[in-house]
């Protein structure tokens, strides 16, 4: 069974720190690529980072850059110098391309930012 | 920037209705998707759709769910009779690649 598992249900920072959301993941596929949505209160899916699981280099998106640990299944966001815009509901997701495509999701990490 | 829409934004339906959630993709993607996320839990994959055709569904996508791309821009996802188990934000995604997928505002369907 494919799984992403993400440890930590909330999470809390203070504004301008850093913070590191978790998440594991399990498949079997070789083809795959790992994700962070953001979901703010309006419940909008809002693509964040993406990582190829063939790449040894961790992606990077502006504040935002990932710790890929692919022999560890590990796959964990980093965001620094926090804002207030952050607080969200975090995703992580592993795309399966030979399984149609599908994204598998984790359980989510709430982050709240504190002025 | 081109963005994936959705309407309505909230459906209210009785159970053993039948609803159609519509998607407006993104105009040059190929792969279409649709989740659910049921309040308060996880996002979960209900079907894949590529070249007119079915490439990968759940085991929640049984037969009382059907998607159709009747034109070259709606994506609909319909729902025969539904229970009240269905309630749900529905979202709809598009992707160019398969590699990378866009999501829609989501349509919060409510069963009474």
């Amino acid at each position: 069974a494919q799984t992403v598992t993400q440890s930590q249900p909330e999470m809390s920072v203070q504004e301008a720190e850093t913070v590191t959301l978790s998440c594991t993941y399990d498949t079997s596929e070789s083809d795959y690529y790992l994700f962070w949505y953001k979901q703010p209160p309006s419940r909008q899916m809002i693509l964040v980072i993406r990582q190829e699981a063939y790449k040894q280099q961790n992606a990077t998106e502006n504040r935002f850059s990932v710790n890929f640990q692919k022999a560890a299944k590990s796959f964990s966001l980093k965001i620094s110098d926090s804002q207030l815009g952050d607080a969200a509901m975090y995703f992580c997701a592993c795309l399966l391309y030979n399984q149609g495509g599908k994204l598998i999701f984790g359980q989510g990490t709430e982050l709240s930012v504190k002025p | 920037e081109p963005e994936v829409t959705q309407t309505p934004s909230h459906q209210v339906t009785q159970m053993g209705q039948e609803v159609i959630l519509r998607c407006v993709p993104i105009s040059n993607h190929l792969y279409f998707y649709w989740y659910r996320q049921i309040l308060g839990q996880k996002v979960e994959f209900l079907v894949s759709f590529y070249n007119n055709e079915i490439s990968e569904k759940s085991e929640i996508f049984d037969d009382q769910f059907s998607v159709e791309r009747p034109d070259g821009s709606n994506f609909t996802l319909k729902i025969r009779s539904t229970k009240l188990e269905d309630s749900a934000m529905y979202f709809c995604a598009s992707s160019e690649t398969a590699y990378e997928q866009y999501f829609g505002p989501g349509t919060r369907l409510t069963v009474t």
